[in-house]
């Protein structure tokens, strides 16, 4: 089955930073979606995507469905010490869906 | 507020046992799915229901099996359990298409088989 790259695998940042993640694949995608998981709990979702180019927000949180469609990105602005956590990215061509591995985010008060 | 609920949270088995894993969903979505997680690995889909009385394989099925209960409850069955499926398994629903309305997880259950 296809597989998600996603950058970084794991990032220990300061609080107030900002933060950057990114998820590529090797096919067109249609969908995309980005969740945060917490120690011990499933996935909850974050936000999704549904047309290249767009950029949509949730709180600190801002995601965009990349251009070539083959990937989508999440940004995450003046960090706080709730924001550590497992960011997954998750992608559909329009049948399933897709996962990445995950970035893991320490924020260091 | 329960959403999706699993059952156990946490399981050893012994290698050749078997079990079922109970998820149920208090949100009258159709679709639910179950997917497992290994470290390094995204999320693979080990089976879905797209609605009451249908089950399809995902991307890893072997070695396991599903009921679609009811509506609610969507449960994965271990006939004879491997270390191989060592993993957290994780239940989720969606009311609809999952590219549309995403999905629902449970917290997961740990299994370790030995």
């Amino acid at each position: 089955g296809q597989q998600l790259n996603q950058s970084p695998q794991s990032m220990f940042i300061q609080e107030g930073e900002d933060v950057s993640m990114n998820c590529t694949s090797s096919s067109i995608f249609n969908t995309w979606l980005w969740y945060k998981q917490d120690p011990g709990e499933g996935p909850v979702l974050l936000i999704a995507l549904y047309k290249a180019g767009e950029l949509t927000s949730n709180g600190r949180l801002t995601a965009q469905f990349g251009i070539t469609r083959k990937d989508s990105f999440l940004n995450i602005s003046a960090s706080i010490p709730s924001d550590v956590g497992i960011y997954f990215c998750a992608g559909s061509p329009g049948n399933q869906f897709y996962f990445g591995t995950g970035t893991s985010l320490t924020v260091i008060p | 507020n329960a959403g999706v609920t699993q059952t156990p949270k946490f399981q050893v088995l012994k290698t050749g046992q078997s079990m079922t894993l109970q998820c149920a969903q208090d949100m009258n979505h159709n679709s639910m799915y179950w997917y497992r997680q290994d470290p390094g690995m995204g999320l693979r889909l080990i089976y879905y229901s797209a609605s009451e009385g249908t089950t399809d394989k995902g991307e890893v099925p072997n070695g396991y099996n599903v009921s679609r209960l009811n509506k609610r409850e969507f449960s994965l069955r271990l006939e004879s359990a491997a270390p191989s499926q060592t993993s957290v398994y994780f239940c989720a629903s969606s009311e609809g298409s999952p590219n549309l309305y995403g999905y629902t997880f449970g917290s997961g259950t740990r299994l370790t088989v030995v």
